[in-house]
């Protein structure tokens, strides 16, 4: 079954440093996209970040310069650091894959499967 | 960046009733749309790949249709469990690939 589940989350004062797992079942993180998205109630779902299976990463304005997105292939295992850290970055975090493949097409950036999600809580 | 927007905000019907929920896009993104559902303490789901084509083990009530800026999700008959929040987003370019503020459809 492919599966992913997050950890890592909790709460932290602004300017503190975090770091999310999520481990994958069922696929290898090298080979596929995985990707970061976040969810408030105020600003919904938002990407914030993604790594290509060929190791390219790209960012969401809102983090680029202190998240930074990798992976481990030794425990199958995504992560994202989030330093410099704000009230803004309050959200439930998912980790997703972002490449959906078929026998006979992928699509890249379509979110198959999610995780059940981690809460960041930025506040003093 | 491509701006998707969903319509309408809240949609009321009973369970047998045809929901309808469009998303519009700022610009062209030919048929590089999907759509999730997102039930309450749930992780979003897909349903919906390259504008119209149904994910894995989605019922075949959810069609999605629709090129270019204008996309309709369709639920032909309202099931208890599709009493949700549905979500489009759109995958033509990073960055980044972004989403619509959601339509919640609630019951009547």
């Amino acid at each position: 079954e492919v599966q992913l589940v997050e950890s890592g989350g909790g709460l932290i004062q602004p300017g503190g440093s975090l770091r999310l797992s999520c481990a994958a079942s069922g696929f290898s993180v090298h080979s596929d996209y995985m990707a970061w998205v976040r969810q408030t109630p105020g600003k919904g779902l938002e990407w914030v970040s993604v790594i290509y299976s060929g190791g390219t990463t790209y960012y969401a304005d809102s983090v680029k310069g202190r998240f930074t997105v990798s992976r481990d292939t030794s425990n199958n295992t995504a992560s994202l650091q989030m330093d410099s850290l704000r009230v803004e970055d309050t959200a439930i975090y998912f980790c997703a894959r972002a490449l959906y493949c078929l026998t006979t097409a992928c699509y890249r950036g379509v979110l198959d499967p999610w995780g059940q999600g981690t809460l960041v809580t930025v506040s003093s | 960046e491509i701006v998707l927007t969903q319509s309408p905000a809240t949609l009321s019907l009973s369970p047998g009733e045809r929901a309808t929920l469009s998303c519009r896009a700022s610009q062209s993104i030919s048929s590089d749309l999907a759509w999730y559902q997102q039930r309450p303490g749930q992780a979003p789901r897909l349903l919906i790949y390259d504008a119209s084509k149904r994910a894995t083990g989605v019922p075949a009530r959810f069609s999605g249709s629709g090129s270019g800026t204008d996309f309709t999700l369709t639920i032909s008959s309202l099931e208890p469990e599709d009493f949700a929040v549905y979500y489009c987003q759109q995958c033509t370019n990073w960055p980044p690939w972004t989403f619509g503020q959601g339509t919640r459809v609630e019951i009547k």
